[in-house]
């Protein structure tokens, strides 16, 4: 299976400064149909998921464009500009190029 | 609007079955990817199966094949979540995923003696 390895587990922020999440894959998640399906999630406490962003830099719909992803292979990030009050909870990187689909352990970003 | 939203979870003991329920409204059902993704308390996501759109495709992670089987009724707008003989391990919150750009709220599996 891919390993996710996400970094830091812990990330302790001040609102207005930027952040910014690793996630490490073990193998490269470069798909068949030339896509790297790698995604980022957002969950804050007590609620479900939400992807904020598809295929390594594509922002879902609603998502502030303070979120960025970058990376490509097996190294990639997830930056938060500047961050406000709301962004508090985990962040989860998922690779759904290979089978079975695996998730980092999550990243817990806190004021 | 898309919506999702899961039933079936209980407290089960070790050894049994329930089946899990994901009542989808909003979109074209039948087009999508389908995934079930659970969550154990305090604990990271995992990925647990996925069905294609016209359910000819269905993958596993390891730890269930054998046990789980994930089916869908387009004709419903219904994801389901057979899962038989239970153990520890499996409790967690239970959700259901459209490609994983949509999420319910989850429904919590609790399996214990």
């Amino acid at each position: 299976d891919v390993v996710m390895t996400q970094s830091p587990l812990s990330l302790p922020v001040t609102l207005g400064q930027p952040a910014s999440i690793s996630c490490r894959s073990s193998q490269r998640l470069v798909y068949s149909d030339g896509n790297t399906r790698l995604s980022w999630f957002q969950q804050r406490p007590g609620q479900s998921p939400r992807r904020l962003i598809s295929k390594v830099s594509n922002r879902d719909s609603g998502v502030p464009d303070r979120f960025s992803g970058s990376g490509s292979g097996t190294d990639f990030t997830l930056k938060i500009s500047r961050v406000e009050a709301e962004d508090v909870g985990v962040y989860h990187c998922m690779q759904s190029t290979h089978w079975p689909h695996t998730f980092g352990q999550g990243t817990k970003l806190e004021i | 609007e898309v919506q999702l939203v899961e039933s079936g979870g209980d407290l089960v003991r070790p050894g049994g079955s329930l089946r899990l329920s994901c009542a989808v409204s909003g979109f074209t059902f039948s087009r999508y990817w389908m995934n079930w993704i659970r969550q154990a308390p305090g604990m990271g996501l995992e990925w647990v199966a996925n069905i294609s759109p016209d359910g000819s495709q269905v993958y596993y992670v390891d730890s269930v094949k054998g046990r789980f089987t994930i089916s869908r009724d387009n004709a419903k707008n219904s994801l389901h979540l057979q899962m038989n003989s239970l153990r520890a391990d499996d409790t967690a919150v239970y959700y259901c995923s459209r490609d994983t750009d949509s999420w319910g709220q989850g429904t919590l599996v609790t399996v214990s003696s």
